[in-house]
């Protein structure tokens, strides 16, 4: 049981556009800043958007990230095949004094 | 560029303890800015932080882990360490090693990711 809620899943094809929720309380994502990871099968977690909507350099401007209240969000526009991948949500918890993460949503462009 | 590399036993039998290393090349493990840490995923599973170190010794763990978990640092080798004691089968994992930094408004992030090493507990 993951402190962060995230949908298991998300399916869409090839140009559209998918919005993954995170959901929190106000312990994380309501009082700390939100960063997202794009794991792709057998690697690391890379860093997709960190303090709710900046993007490292090198990440194209088709994820964006925003936060409101006690969730927040990632949004891919132009699916790729290459997105398909694992995305996480994480935030510092000031009650647990630690990182937590989403749960995890698996991507899929058909 | 800022690399992270873990390394240590694949195996590790029930009752014993769990030993990793990171080392850190391309950088300072002594930067005023960061912390080092250790995030696992179980097979077919979620990121789970396991705790986190700054190189002056400071640390936090996930509470759910910290009766048996020890990171330690070693500043003159740009490494630091993870010991999970009473290891079992649950413990099994894919063990990452990662720097959290922060950005001019100071909130912090994890960016670089160590690639992992793959623990299992078995006797």
């Amino acid at each position: 049981q993951s402190v962060l809620t995230q949908p298991p899943s998300a399916s869409r094809t090839p140009g559209q556009r998918v919005t993954i929720s995170c959901s929190g309380s106000s312990s994380n994502i309501g009082s700390n800043t939100v960063n997202w990871y794009q794991q792709l099968p057998g690697t690391a977690p890379k860093l997709l958007i960190y303090s709710n909507n900046q993007r490292p350099s090198g990440v194209p401007d088709r994820f964006s990230g925003s936060k409101s209240g006690t969730s927040a969000s990632l949004a891919i526009s132009g699916l790729q095949s290459e997105d398909e991948a694992d995305y996480y949500c994480a935030a510092w918890d000031d009650s647990l004094n630690g990182w937590v993460f989403g749960g995890g949503t698996k991507l899929t462009v058909l | 560029q800022l690399q992270l590399q873990e390394s240590g036993p694949g195996l590790v039998k029930p009752s014993e303890t769990l030993s990793l290393t990171c080392t850190v090349s391309g950088g300072s493990i002594s930067s005023n800015s960061d912390y080092w840490g250790w995030i696992r995923q179980p097979p077919g599973k979620g990121l789970e932080w396991i705790g986190s170190i700054y190189y002056s010794g400071s640390t936090y763990y996930n509470p759910s882990l910290k009766s048996r978990v020890t990171i330690s640092v070693d500043t003159s080798k740009n490494q630091f360490s993870l010991k999970v004691s009473s290891v079992t089968a649950a413990d099994t994992a894919v063990y990452h090693c990662a720097r959290t930094t922060v950005d001019v408004r100071r909130y912090y992030y994890m960016d670089v990711w160590g690639k992992g090493t793959t623990v299992t507990v078995s006797s």
